[in-house]
């Protein structure tokens, strides 16, 4: 399996724009993370989903983030508008089965927003 | 609610000398604990694990990780350092309460001096 895939892995967009940021899950696994990472925060935790379905989505900074998993192998990030504060690496992770099982990491999106 | 407490935000050994990292968890029931390992510009990469099994873990690259109840501790450990376990390091602990969820320490930069 090539893993957890994340597109695009750098993004520079400007002020205000849409950014999209995509994941493709280990297949077979049935929980998706997003994660954003940021040196002032560390690792933060914005929405999961259990089979394809968002069980928590508190970590979302505000409405301007969303998250869709239309199916068990695609899940997107979109930020519209951007702000220069959403400036951070964004990771995509994903996990099978009970407690205890870890999860697989994507290389990342390192997002600008300049 | 479960959580970790990481001390030390940056450490920095010899080569050949003990790599100690902190990590101290809080959770309302037993907890499943990891460390994560991070290189520059990659994802965040499964070290070891603690499951309720065995209470010494051994995980790759010659890392250990002692869980002991009593001090509500799951320190990781190497015996001899190496230039590229420079890295930083992640300690988590699952929810279980749903989808898996990982709650992330803030994180220790490790660094070997030659």
């Amino acid at each position: 399996d090539a893993g957890v895939i994340q597109s695009p892995r750098h993004e520079v967009t400007e002020m205000g724009q849409e950014v999209t940021l995509r994941c493709k899950p280990i297949s077979g696994h049935n929980s998706l993370f997003w994660y954003r990472q940021t040196m002032m925060r560390g690792l933060e935790l914005l929405i999961y989903f259990n089979n394809n379905v968002p069980i928590d989505d508190s970590g979302m900074p505000e409405d301007r983030f969303s998250a869709k998993m239309p199916n068990a192998s695609f899940s997107t990030l979109k930020i519209q508008p951007s702000e220069p504060r959403d400036s951070a690496v964004y990771f995509c992770a994903s996990s099978f089965g009970p407690f205890g099982t870890e999860a697989f990491f994507g290389q990342g999106t390192r997002l600008t927003v300049v | 609610a479960q959580s970790v407490t990481q001390l030390g935000s940056h450490v920095s050994v010899s080569e050949g000398a003990l790599v100690l990292l902190r990590c101290n968890y809080s959770s309302s029931v037993p907890p499943y604990l990891f460390w994560y390992v991070q290189y520059p510009n990659q994802g965040l990469q499964l070290l070891l694990k603690y499951t309720s099994a065995a209470t010494l873990v051994k995980g790759i690259n010659g890392f250990e990780a002692e869980f002991k109840k009593s001090e509500t501790s799951f320190h990781l450990t190497k015996p001899s350092a190496h230039m590229s376990d420079a890295a930083e390091y992640f300690c988590a602990v699952s929810d279980q309460t749903g989808a898996n969820n990982l709650f992330f320490g803030t994180g220790t930069r490790l660094t070997v001096i030659p």
